[in-house]
């Protein structure tokens, strides 16, 4: 059963970190480009980054260019995003996904709560 | 920015419905890269359409899409309560990023 699991959110005070995770199993993890996408009540879906299967090629939404870093670790089929210098906007459910010109397949989602 | 898509759509069941998804000449007019997405509430979205037109396995025939220009279709034939849900679209852009909708609440009356 093809399955994408994400953790690591919770809260955290602006200007904080935070590493997301997003282990997938039931693919051959390194033949895909991975995509992070957010969910917000008031701005819907929001595409955040992709990476290539090798982890060479990466791309980011101007939103989070410089702030976020998205990178994977095929021997774990693991996907990971970096955030740093979170904002009280950056509060959302994340999510990763399969593929970058389709969200193939997604996960349950985690949520991650900028407060002070 | 944002594709743009109706805030609501209803009918009955065994209606047809159609919803909305429109972009630009730099994403929905630029490729066959429009999907479609179903999300049931407090779940991930699911794809029911890939491709503009393309039904991933075990997704119901009564969903079908279509593109013209700078406008993309999804129409649910045969409307049942569990079709209930919210939809999105997206589509590939020519700066190599992905744009989604802003999203349609479907209601089964």
């Amino acid at each position: 059963q093809v399955q994408l699991v994400e953790s690591g959110g919770g809260v955290v005070k602006p200007g904080g970190s935070l590493r997301l995770s997003c282990e997938a199993s039931g693919l051959t993890f390194s033949d895909y480009y991975m995509s992070w996408i957010r969910q917000t009540p008031g701005k819907g879906l929001e595409w955040l980054a992709y990476i290539s299967g090798s982890g060479t090629y990466t791309n980011y939404a101007d939103s989070v260019k410089g702030r976020f870093t998205i990178s994977r670790d095929n021997t774990k089929n693991s996907l990971y995003l970096q955030m740093s210098s979170l904002r009280v906007e950056d509060t959302a459910m994340y999510y990763c996904a399969r593929d970058r010109s389709i969200a193939a397949l997604w996960g349950q989602g985690t949520l991650v709560t900028v407060s002070s | 920015s944002a594709l743009t898509q109706p805030a609501s759509v209803s009918g009955s069941p065994g209606q047809s419905i159609t919803i909305s998804c429109t972009g630009s000449r730099s994403d929905v007019g630029a490729y066959n890269y429009v999907s479609w997405y179903q999300q049931h509430p407090g779940r991930g979205p699911k794809v029911v359409i890939y491709d503009v037109n393309n039904r991933p396995s075990g997704v119901s025939s009564r969903f079908s899409a279509s593109k013209s220009g700078n406008t993309a279709s999804l129409t649910i034939s045969g409307l049942q309560a569990e079709d209930e849900a919210d939809y999105y679209c997206s589509s590939f852009t020519t700066s190599n990023t992905l744009v989604f909708g802003t999203g349609t609440k479907v209601t089964v009356l």
